[in-house]
């Protein structure tokens, strides 16, 4: 069981060049989500996928999109990297039905954006 | 709007010594309330939680009660060791919803 994982661990993109973010949760959860992390900022949410096939905007969904692939992956793209997008990216799982459950955190990706 | 504030850091304390990290909250009906910490290079991980008034949420010596009256969800533990030394999110979930609401987290350092 390996919970929520991330690809890739690191990446250097240089301003302009697009990527795409991967998680994968094998906990069978409804919600997913993906944050940043900036220094002292906290987390702050992008977008979210309450279940599979919908997606809603977080606090800073501006130069982002998602896909909700299935019940088990939620992509994060980044379309023009810039330099503000600089940051950690952390993806997160929660079981939708219970009501009060936790989320479950993969391990990050470290993106720098020159 | 649901919110969670908590205090600023870093704490330094020594080993052995008593920590508190406060955390107070906003939320329209009864959330769940967490902690988590994240250690550095790592994601965040649950440490403890409540998900209703009065429940003490425990794990590895942490403890937090969930207080309704003070809308309080204090973390505490007896004795801290140099390997607690991390950042401590506290977080809530609105009851039944979808989304997470997290303080901006406090580093705590401790010296052997």
């Amino acid at each position: 069981n390996a919970g929520v994982t991330q690809t890739p661990k690191f990446q250097v993109l240089k301003t302009g060049q697009s990527m795409t973010l991967q998680c994968a949760q094998d906990m069978n959860h409804n919600s997913m989500y993906w944050y940043r992390q900036d220094p002292g900022m906290g987390l702050r949410l992008i977008y979210y996928s309450a279940s599979e096939g919908t997606t809603d905007k977080g606090e800073v969904p501006n130069g982002y999109n998602v896909s909700r692939l299935n019940k088990r992956e939620f992509s994060l793209r980044l379309e023009s990297a810039a330099p503000s997008q600089t940051s950690v990216y952390f993806c997160a799982s929660s079981e939708q039905r219970e009501g009060r459950g936790e989320q479950y955190f993969g391990p990050g990706t470290r993106l720098t954006v020159t | 709007g649901d919110s969670v504030t908590q205090m600023e850091g870093p704490v330094t304390l020594s080993e052995e010594a008593f920590l508190t990290i406060n955390c107070t909250y906003t939320a329209t009906g009864y959330p769940s309330l967490f902690w988590y910490v994240q250690y550095p290079g790592e994601g965040l991980q649950l440490l403890l939680k409540a998900t209703k008034a009065d429940d003490k949420g425990s794990n590895k010596g942490f403890e937090a009660t969930y207080r309704k009256e003070t809308t309080s969800f204090h973390l505490e533990k007896g004795s801290v060791q140099v390997s607690d030394s991390a950042v401590y999110f506290c977080a809530l979930r609105a009851y039944n919803f979808n989304k997470f609401y997290f303080g901006s987290g406090t580093k705590l350092n401790v010296k052997p």
